[in-house]
């Protein structure tokens, strides 16, 4: 089975700073990369994705992410975070499962906090 | 429109009790999933359904049980509740079959066992 790893539990930024949240997926097949975002009190919502074709991908409100197929990675990144990005960040693979079942596995997280 | 609706958004209730969730999503899709996300924002699979056959079911406890009346609806029974399962349960559905959709999830529904 797929399993999704992101190393960052908790990162503390200041506003303007540059970011980049690491995910790294096990899966050696075809894989469907996201990255949700989940505000406080809130449900997640969709940033990017990756199916196919260009390895960069560019997201809502600025966020990109780049899929490395060698590192096995699709580490999120932004240039200048702001106060209103804080929020918790999930790394997700959609990749199959039981028989031909694909199923989306998340990775556990990471708790952006940006300081104003 | 509201893609993926839960009711209710929050639910306490007492050890042993048993409680439904029900979501619904007008978005046509074949497949919902529910999710568990527990104290530290774990977000963990409990089961997944397509076209009303489940497809996918963790090593869930079988007080947990799904039940889909027709495709737009995946509802979540729990029997015999414990302080365990408190958590946010989360409802999600996406195009059945194809790897490259994503999920969209409801808001969400905080339950409390005291």
């Amino acid at each position: 089975a797929q399993s999704v790893s992101q190393h960052n539990h908790h990162v503390i930024l200041s506003e303007a700073a540059s970011l980049e949240l690491g995910c790294n997926y096990s899966y050696g097949g075809t894989v469907n990369l996201f990255w949700y975002v989940q505000y406080p009190g809130q449900h997640l919502q969709l940033l990017l994705k990756y199916f196919s074709g260009d390895p960069l991908v560019k997201g809502i409100k600025g966020f990109e992410a780049e899929f490395i197929k060698s590192k096995f990675s699709f580490n999120l990144r932004k240039p200048s975070v702001q106060w209103s990005d804080t929020a918790e960040y999930f790394c997700a693979v959609n990749a199959p499962s039981s028989g031909s079942a694909r199923q989306l596995t998340f990775g556990s997280g990471t708790q952006l906090t940006v300081l104003p | 429109d509201t893609a993926v609706s839960q009711t209710p958004k929050y639910l306490v209730t007492q050890m042993g009790n048993d409680k439904s969730i029900k979501c619904e999503q007008n978005l046509g899709h074949d497949t919902m999933y529910w999710y568990k996300q527990d104290s530290k924002k774990f977000l963990k699979i409990m089961f997944s359904y397509n076209n009303k056959e489940l497809i996918i079911n963790e090593t869930v406890p079988n007080r947990f049980s799904p039940k889909s009346p027709d495709k737009a609806h995946l509802n979540l029974h729990i029997n015999s509740l414990e302080l365990g399962d408190s958590a946010v349960y989360f409802c999600a559905s996406r195009i059945g079959g194809a790897a490259n959709t994503e999920a969209f999830f409801g808001q969400g529904t905080r339950l409390t066992v005291v």
